[in-house]
């Protein structure tokens, strides 16, 4: 039983194209975030909300953008895909005060071809 | 920037036995410290977390936190398979309340 849905499960993009994949919560969380994962190694976090705020990590400030237009759905863009953005893409939410605790989203599988 | 690591990789166990998993990390100021696990195919699941050192038990599980050696560890008594999942360990420094997770130890409960 989850309450952090994302969409689509899986995609297959060409090299160069645009990916968006969405995520909505149920739990009127102030706090969103997109984690990067791919085999044997750990999730990285992309980038997050706070409420309106976006927050991106340094290292994937150009590759990734995200929009949250209301405070239950967020998305992850990328603008042209590359082979190294084939990865699965986990997204959270958490309410700041609550003890960080993560509520998780069973993913987006992207691969790029 | 905040390291964190895991071991084992991988780890597999009769049913019954007491598991034991690692994690070091790097940020002598981190603050929050938590398990989640990650059964296949389903969403990362938060398990336990402690802020301060020493133990915390709820049902099979132990956390241990000793902040002076940067580590903290998960055991769980009388395995099962049910239990067979990856582990994530994941840290949050003060400054930024971002968890920062390791790499995962896959573990296999053998029946």
């Amino acid at each position: 039983d989850t309450t952090v849905k994302q969409n689509p499960r899986y995609k297959l993009a060409r090299v160069g194209k645009p990916v968006n994949l969405i995520c909505s919560q149920t739990m009127n969380h102030d706090t969103m975030y997109w984690y990067q994962k791919k085999p044997n190694q750990a999730p990285k976090l992309l980038l997050f909300y706070y409420d309106k705020i976006l927050n991106r990590e340094a290292d994937t400030f150009e590759k990734f953008q995200s929009s949250r237009p209301n405070n239950s759905f967020c998305s992850l863009y990328i603008g042209s895909a590359g082979l190294e953005y084939s990865a699965m893409y986990l997204c959270a939410s958490s309410r700041r005060g609550s003890g960080n605790t993560l509520y998780f989203g069973e993913g987006s599988r992207l691969i790029v071809v | 920037q905040q390291k964190v690591q895991q071991s084992p990789e991988s780890l597999i166990v009769p049913e019954g036995a007491m598991t034991s998993l690692n994690c070091t990390f790097s940020d002598s100021a981190s603050q929050y410290f938590a398990w989640y696990r990650q059964h296949s195919g389903k969403a990362p699941k938060a398990l336990m977390s402690i802020f301060s050192n020493g133990e915390k038990e709820e049902g099979r599980f132990t956390i241990h936190l000793n902040k002076a050696s940067l580590h903290f560890s998960l055991h769980i008594r009388d395995s099962q398979p049910s239990d067979s999942a990856l582990y994530l360990c994941a840290v949050a420094s003060s400054g930024s309340w971002q968890l920062i997770f390791g790499s995962g130890t896959q573990l296999t409960v053998m029946p």
